[in-house]
């Protein structure tokens, strides 16, 4: 079955911290992953792709293959990260899978 | 370019009464899909709409129906609501040659009594 997990419902980070926000997916094929972000009182957005392999906002997502994983990194924490974070999974016929979302709450 | 609008944005409704909402995608965006969101479940696929057919569906009851017209605007309806169908819902479009990027509109927050 495809399927995309993020384990954790909230993650609180002290500003300054680093950030990983967690993601495995369950896929036959090929993945193509993506991370999502929510501001608040704004739409949902795409924030990056696994395959641009490029860091948006200082933040920055790894495949691994082996271990069927897409962590979101961030090296230092800032307050405007706090957000709703959704991993997604497009399976290539057209329909993408989104996990239940982890809400990132930056501490000052 | 204009972005995804959906009307209404705001709706109280009681149970057993059913529900339309609307959504008008990027211009030449084709590909128009609903998600329902709660804060319990998170983002849950209900289906997708491309030249006026549907795509895909995710797993919600036959009380959830769409459509799609023409001019690639789509309309979700609701019918017996259920106190559980409380909920913000999001509509999205893509364009063909990325159909992986979702834009996402505002939504419409339904509260039923």
């Amino acid at each position: 079955a495809q399927r995309v997990t993020q384990p954790e419902k909230l993650l609180s980070v002290f500003k300054g911290a680093p950030v990983e926000l967690k993601c495995n997916y369950s896929y036959s094929g090929s993945p193509e992953l993506f991370w999502y972000v929510q501001y608040s009182r704004q739409r949902l957005q795409l924030l990056l792709r696994h395959i641009s392999r490029e860091s948006i906002k200082g933040f920055t997502a790894d495949l691994n293959k082996g271990e069927t994983s897409f962590h979101l990194k961030k090296p230092f924490a800032q307050e405007e990260d706090s957000a709703m974070y959704y991993c997604a999974l497009w399976n290539r016929d057209d329909k993408i899978i989104f996990g239940k979302g982890t809400r990132l709450h930056i501490l000052p | 370019k204009a972005g995804v609008t959906q009307t209404p944005r705001y709706l109280i409704k009681t149970r057993g009464q059913q529900v339309t909402l609307s959504c008008s995608p990027i211009s030449g965006h084709r590909s128009v899909s609903w998600y329902q969101q709660t804060p319990g479940q998170g983002l849950q696929f209900l289906f997708e709409y491309f030249s006026e057919t549907q795509r895909n569906k995710g797993n919600f009851p036959g009380r959830f129906s769409g459509r799609q017209f023409s001019n690639s605007r789509s309309e979700m309806n609701v019918s017996t609501l259920e106190l559980g169908d409380s909920a913000l819902y999001l509509c999205a479009s893509s364009s063909d040659r990325a159909p992986y990027e979702q834009y996402f509109g505002p939504g419409t927050r339904l509260t039923v009594t």
